[in-house]
């Protein structure tokens, strides 16, 4: 079965500098691959997607990266504010998975002022 | 916009009480989801919904059911309550499968 693996102890990180979280699979490679953002209390929300053939993918802030031969996808926040401070999780999807996600544990990221 | 809502977003129960945990979508969304997640944990899906009149179990179903009448409506039965219950459950919703899913803002779910 597919497991996700994501850097389980918290990051700490300095205001201004650039965060990067990585979200690691096993077996084959998805078909796409989201991150969402999770604060305490609250459900997680929907941040990127990166489909298998792009390389990398930006909005803002934020940069995603997808490595299918290390079978790795980086998340990285440059600019880096103490509101970015969340976990973040991701989550790849599957095409014979019935649209069902497996999620990762998700990183939790603490940006320090 | 309402999105996915939860309720409640509290409850406490005695083992081997039930109860009913209440999700709606307004998007019209076909795709639903129910999980649970456990302090440092990931999301582990509990039952999923591909339409009106049609669920099926997740990892998780022990202890669980679902039924999905509306497209809007995804209630999440939990009968004889068990500490092992206890957690944070959240109610998903999805249009199309390359599409985010959409999450409520969960129930805090203690049984003791």
């Amino acid at each position: 079965s597919q497991k996700i693996e994501q850097n389980s102890e918290a990051l700490n990180i300095q205001e201004g500098k650039t965060a990067t979280l990585t979200c690691n699979y096993t077996n084959y490679s998805p078909a796409y691959l989201q991150w969402y953002r999770q604060d305490p209390g609250r459900g997680p929300v929907f941040l990127l997607l990166i489909r298998e053939n792009e390389k990398e993918k930006r909005k803002e802030r934020l940069k995603v990266t997808f490595d299918t031969t290390l079978k790795q996808s980086l998340f990285h926040i440059t600019a880096s504010q103490p509101a970015d401070s969340a976990t973040y999780l991701c989550a790849p999807i599957y095409m014979d998975s019935n649209y069902q996600l497996i999620w990762g544990a998700g990183t939790k990221l603490i940006i320090k002022p | 916009n309402a999105g996915v809502t939860q309720t409640p977003k509290f409850r406490i129960l005695k083992i081997g009480q039930s109860m009913t945990l209440q999700c709606a979508q307004d998007m019209n969304h076909n795709y639903m989801y129910w999980y649970r997640q456990d302090p440092g944990m990931g999301l582990k899906l509990i039952y999923y919904s591909v339409g009106a009149g049609i669920t099926d179990k997740g990892e998780v179903p022990n202890g669980y059911n679902v039924s999905r009448s509306t497209t809007e409506d995804f209630p999440l039965r939990l009968e004889l309550a068990a500490p092992s219950q206890t957690s944070v459950y959240f109610c998903a919703s999805l249009g199309r499968s390359n599409q985010p899913q959409h999450f409520g803002d969960g129930t805090r779910l203690s049984i003791l």
